[in-house]
């Protein structure tokens, strides 16, 4: 079974600064999805980003992006110029292509990140 | 905001209650999810229903039972709960579910807490 781990329990950056979370993963497919979902205080979580294992290029979305290292099994979500309002929990995910079993996200415990002004 | 809603947002009930939780999505979308948010503990699945009928039951004890009459709907009858039950429960829907652009939209939650 697949696991995902984010190593990192709490993450602290001041305002402008960036920021690395930190997730690898476990697996023996080759073709799988990663996502990297925000969860703000009493808020809904949200999609931040998602990266298709077979792309070589990183994902990036304005100030997010991610490094994905495909044989290292990781994957880490850089936020640059950081804003008070990404302050949240932040949780990777994994999701399998194989069929019969690529409905399921397997998340990690996540990381809560605080945004100091 | 997603356009995925639940409600209570907030529910208290004791071990031997009977509630239900309920998820509506209005995104179109041919699947849901329920998820359980416990503290210290990565999400948990425990359903997934695909145009109405149900694909995944992820070793749920019996005491929770879903039911999806629609693909617009989705609830969780409670019963007979134990105090470890209580957690955050989330709801998500899908458009396409397993398919390469696949991506889940998640509700608000609903905190339970059993006494």
């Amino acid at each position: 079974a697949q696991t995902v781990t984010q190593s990192q329990p709490e993450m602290s950056v001041q305002e402008a600064e960036t920021v690395t979370l930190s997730c690898t993963y476990d697996t023996s497919e080759s073709d799988y999805y990663l996502f990297w979902y925000k969860q703000p205080p009493s808020r809904q979580m949200i999609l931040v980003i998602r990266q298709e294992a077979y792309k070589q290029q990183n994902a990036t979305e304005n100030r997010f992006s991610v490094n994905f290292q495909k044989a290292a099994k990781s994957f880490s979500l850089k936020i640059s110029d950081s804003q008070l309002g990404d302050a949240a929990m932040y949780f990777c995910a994994y999701r399998s292509d194989v069929q019969g079993g690529s409905e399921k996200l397997v998340f990690g415990k996540g990381t809560k990140l605080t945004v100091n002004p | 905001e997603t356009g995925v809603t639940q409600t209570p947002r907030h529910l208290v009930m004791g071990m031997t209650n009977k509630k239900s939780l309920k998820c509506e999505q209005h995104l179109g979308h041919n699947a849901m999810y329920w998820y359980k948010q416990s503290a210290k503990k990565p999400l948990e699945l425990m359903f997934v229903y695909s145009l109405e009928e149900r694909v995944e039951n992820n070793s749920v004890p019996s005491r929770f039972s879903p039911e999806c009459p629609n693909s617009s709907h989705l609830f969780l009858h409670l019963h007979t709960l134990q105090p470890e039950d209580s957690a955050l429960y989330l709801c998500a829907s899908s458009q396409d579910p397993g398919g390469p652009t696949d991506t889940q939209y998640f509700g608000p939650g609903t905190r339970l807490t059993v006494l």
